[in-house]
């Protein structure tokens, strides 16, 4: 049974920096290339990083580029977004999500999210 | 960066059919995939590669695309289908995964 999970968020505070995990099992893990998404309270899916299943191409949202990383341990079969320099737009719930096959294929498998609220 | 423009919402009555449109640049040349979003839950892909349904989405599910927009099609429809609806495509010009803004399908 597929499952990933999210866990890492939580209340911070602006300009300070939180690391999110996504722990994936009943996946191969190693063949699929992994997302965070993204999703404001109220609002829309915004797509956030991508990293390939090789871990060498990574490619983010021009809203979080340079301030957001994406990284992956094969090893423990984990995703992690480790996110700096936070605002207080940067609150959603931030989902995991699996990769069909790569470039032009759906999301075929969303975690349950975590929520990030970055306020004062 | 690329855009994909659907409509807020769209109403219909049960056992009627509805249609969500999904508009962007040169999307012919794209893949186009929707997910459904219920209130509370995680997003699901009920269309893929923009007429490819996945195992378990009811046959009353259709997609089709023409020109610059694509549409997803719901017939007889039926009260457990009221949630929001997102296109997504992939655009290759920045290597960018792309969300349209989301379709609220009101069941009267």
């Amino acid at each position: 049974q597929m499952q990933l999970v999210e866990s890492g968020g939580g209340v911070v505070q602006p300009g300070t920096s939180l690391r999110l995990s996504c722990a994936a099992s009943g996946i191969t893990f190693t063949n699929n290339d992994m997302h965070w998404v993204r999703q404001a309270p109220g609002k829309g899916l915004e797509w956030v990083a991508v990293i390939s299943w090789d871990a060498k191409n990574l490619y983010y949202a021009d809203s979080v580029k340079g301030r957001f990383t994406i990284s992956r341990d094969m090893s423990i079969k984990t995703l992690y977004l480790q996110m700096r320099g936070l605002r207080p737009e940067d609150t959603a719930v931030y989902y995991c999500v699996k990769d069909r096959g790569g470039y032009g294929d759906p999301l075929d498998f969303w975690g349950q999210g975590t929520l990030v609220t970055v306020s004062s | 960066s690329y855009v994909l423009t659907q409509p807020p919402s769209v109403s219909v009555a049960p056992g009627e059919t509805a249609s969500i449109s999904c508009a962007g640049n040169n999307l012919e040349t794209k893949s186009v995939h929707w997910y459904q979003q219920r209130p509370g839950q995680a997003p699901v892909v009920v269309m893929y590669h923009d007429t490819d349904r996945p195992s378990g989405v009811p046959e009353r599910f259709s997609g089709s695309k023409s020109g610059n927009t694509a549409t997803l099609t719901f017939r007889r429809v039926e009260a457990g289908d009221e949630a929001d609806y997102y296109c997504q495509v992939w655009d290759g010009r920045s290597d960018h995964w792309v969300f349209g803004g989301g379709t609220k399908l009101i069941v009267l």
